[in-house]
């Protein structure tokens, strides 16, 4: 069965300073990852996703992500962080041999002080 | 380019009443989900729609949860009759599936049963 894991409740990073959040996850066959934001109120809005290609994808507002299949994990990046990042990151897999599924993360709150 | 519309936006009821959420997808998305989204948790996919078809409703509750999309346009999701755990965000998403693996997300409806 296919799951992701972000074992972060929260991170805190201060703005102007890079910023990471992480995730692995688990599928019997090729994954397909995704990050997702949410803002208080808000519905989710993608950011970016990995399917195959280049392990590392650029996504909307600066974020990137970079795939790591020997770790199993899709870690979300942004080199400098800006306090209009806060919010909740979703990382999500769909296993791309199967069923169209997609599973998320508990969720990891970004809190970014000025 | 209207994005995906759920209402009611806020819902308060007692246990053991009904109560029904609506979904209006992306104009031309075939795919359509309902997550629901418990306080500090990721969303849990309860059903999947391909077009008309309902093509995994594993997670659903079906003793006390129904969905439909007739026409394979908009969507409804009930609960009859309502428990005091059922209290949660209900997200709707969709997904044109001919343009990739990004979900549009809508605002959801955010039930309360007490």
């Amino acid at each position: 069965a296919q799951s992701v894991a972000q074992p972060e409740d929260q991170v805190n990073v201060a703005e102007g300073n890079p910023l990471t959040v992480k995730c692995t996850y688990s599928v019997s066959g090729n994954p397909y990852l995704f990050w997702y934001v949410q803002y208080p109120n808000r519905g989710l809005q993608f950011l970016l996703k990995y399917i195959t290609g280049d392990n590392l994808v650029k996504g909307s507002y600066g974020f990137e992500a970079e795939f790591n299949k020997s770790q199993t994990s899709f870690h979300l990046k942004k080199p400098s962080a800006l306090v209009s990042d806060s919010a909740l990151y979703f990382c999500a897999v769909r296993d791309g041999g199967a069923t169209n599924k997609l599973i998320f993360g508990t969720g990891t709150l970004l809190a970014v002080q000025p | 380019e209207a994005g995906v519309v759920q209402s009611p936006r806020y819902k308060i009821i007692e246990k053991k009443q009904p109560v029904a959420f609506w979904c209006n997808p992306i104009s031309g998305h075939n795919t359509l989900y309902w997550y629901r989204q418990n306080l500090g948790q990721g969303p849990e996919l309860l059903i999947r729609y391909e077009n008309e078809e309902a093509v995994d409703d594993s997670q659903l509750p079906k003793d006390r949860f129904s969905a439909e999309r007739l026409k394979g346009v908009d969507s409804t999701l009930k609960i009859q009759p309502a428990e005091l755990g059922d209290s949660a965000v209900y997200l709707c998403a969709s997904r044109d599936g001919t343009l990739g693996e990004k979900l549009f997300f809508g605002s959801g409806t955010q039930l309360s049963v007490l």
